[in-house]
């Protein structure tokens, strides 16, 4: 079966540094994965999303992520945070089989501090 | 128009009151979708809707009833809830089911159960 799993529920980090959240996967082949993103009392919206093109993904808001099979992971980067991305990124995996839909996976709560 | 509305934003109900959320797109979606979202806690997938049918109910207690009254409009209806079915609904749309394209989200309804 899919999943993802988020390294970090939280993460911390000062306006104008860099952001890393962090996702494995776990997938016998090739998954289809996506960010995305949460801002308090919002809907979900789509950062970006990987399916087996190009291996570094650019979304919006600068934000890119690098699918790495060797490591099985799918990072979220941003080189500069701004106060604006303060909110909840969840990582999410495309099930291909079975019920065909998206798991997510817990969430990652990122603060940035003035 | 990318947009999924969703009626009404916030919403108090009782034990034994009867109410309905609401759902639409206009992007001519065929697949749509609930999703149920605690606090600090990632979406959990209800029901999915293709072409109008159901097609995933995951083992939702009945008083919840969702509805597809067109391709554009997708309801639930909610009848004798529990105070734990408090959270956050969300509803999604994309162009199809089962396969790798972006869900659109809505804002949500916040649903209280006194």
């Amino acid at each position: 079966a899919q999943s993802v799993t988020q390294l970090d529920s939280h993460v911390s980090v000062s306006e104008g540094t860099p952001v890393l959240l962090r996702c494995n996967y776990s997938s016998s082949y090739s998954p289809s994965l996506f960010w995305y993103v949460q801002h308090p009392n919002k809907g979900l919206q789509l950062l970006l999303k990987y399916t087996s093109a190009a291996t570094l993904v650019k979304g919006i808001n600068g934000f890119e992520a690098e699918f790495k099979k060797s490591e099985t992971s799918f990072h979220l980067t941003k080189p500069s945070a701004h106060m604006s991305d303060a909110a909840e990124y969840f990582c999410v995996v495309f099930m291909d089989t079975g019920r065909r839909a998206l798991t997510f996976g817990s969430g990652t709560r990122l603060q940035v501090q003035p | 128009d990318t947009e999924v509305t969703q009626t009404p934003k916030h919403l108090v109900m009782g034990m034994t009151n009867k109410k309905s959320l609401k759902c639409e797109q206009h992007m001519g979606h065929r697949a749509m979708y609930w999703y149920k979202q605690k606090a600090k806690k990632p979406p959990e997938l209800m029901f999915v809707y293709s072409y109008e049918k159901l097609s995933i109910n995951e083992s939702v207690p009945s008083r919840f009833s969702p509805e597809c009254p067109n391709s554009s409009l997708l309801n639930l209806h909610l009848h004798a809830l529990q105070p734990e079915d408090s959270a956050l609904y969300l509803c999604a749309s994309s162009l199809e089911r089962g396969k790798v394209y972006e869900q659109y989200f809505g804002p949500g309804t916040r649903l209280t159960v006194t």
